[in-house]
């Protein structure tokens, strides 16, 4: 199946840093989506971007298809983006997505 | 437009015992789809139910198991509960689409631990 590999692993910024995590996967996707699971383990849906660039306020996300990786981008970091940013893909006909291991981050005020 | 419910929030039991989770898709979506997450790691996906079928699931044994109702909602059951089953289960829904599942909502998750 396919390989999803997130980096980095772990993530310490200090409140108002920018950070940029990645999600490169092995195989082509037919969907791509980030999502931030806070400390209480909700998953919040952050993007949902098989190719292409979005932004919402201060995240923005670039899906590069074809060199199969996809960017996430943190400007102006709080202390409430804190919590684990995971990549979830879903490649062919599966309809099953397949979690990256995910990128804690903690941002320190 | 209500989220996806889950219930019971948190949840404690013996082993051997047997448990029963519920979900509550978004309003609209058909597919419902069970991960459990063990403390500090990933998502490991369970099971996916749409139109009230079982479409697909992940390498865990037959005692979790689960279904889906006309209405949507849906259930995951869990047997014989061993120590390892503690976990956070967490339910998403989606409309599925010829591609897949075009965007994943999660609830909350149901927290169990087992004594």
């Amino acid at each position: 199946g396919i390989q999803v590999e997130q980096s980095p692993p772990d993530l310490i910024l200090q409140e108002g840093a920018n950070s940029t995590l990645r999600c490169n996967f092995s195989d082509s996707v037919n969907n791509l989506q980030w999502f931030h699971q806070n400390p209480w383990g909700q998953l919040i849906n952050l993007f949902y971007i098989p190719s292409g660039t979005k932004q919402n306020g201060r995240l923005s996300a670039t899906t590069v298809a074809t060199e199969r990786y996809s960017l996430l981008y943190i400007s102006s970091s709080q202390t409430t983006d804190s919590g684990v940013y995971f990549c979830a893909v879903i490649s062919g006909g599966s309809y099953i997505p397949t979690f990256g291991r995910g990128t804690s981050l903690i941002v320190h005020p | 437009e209500a989220g996806v419910t889950q219930s019971p929030t948190h949840l404690i039991k013996t082993r051997g015992q047997q448990v029963t989770l519920r979900c509550s898709p978004i309003s609209g979506h058909t597919s419902v789809y069970w991960y459990q997450q063990a403390l500090g790691l990933g998502l490991q996906f369970l099971l996916w139910y749409d139109e009230g079928e079982e479409r697909n699931r992940g390498n865990f044994p037959p005692r979790f198991s689960g279904r889906q109702f006309p209405n949507y909602s849906s259930e995951l059951n869990v047997n014989a509960l061993e120590l390892e089953d503690s976990a956070l289960y967490l339910c998403a829904s989606s409309h599925t689409e010829g591609r897949g599942p075009e965007t994943q909502y999660f609830g909350p998750g149901t927290r169990l631990l087992v004594l």
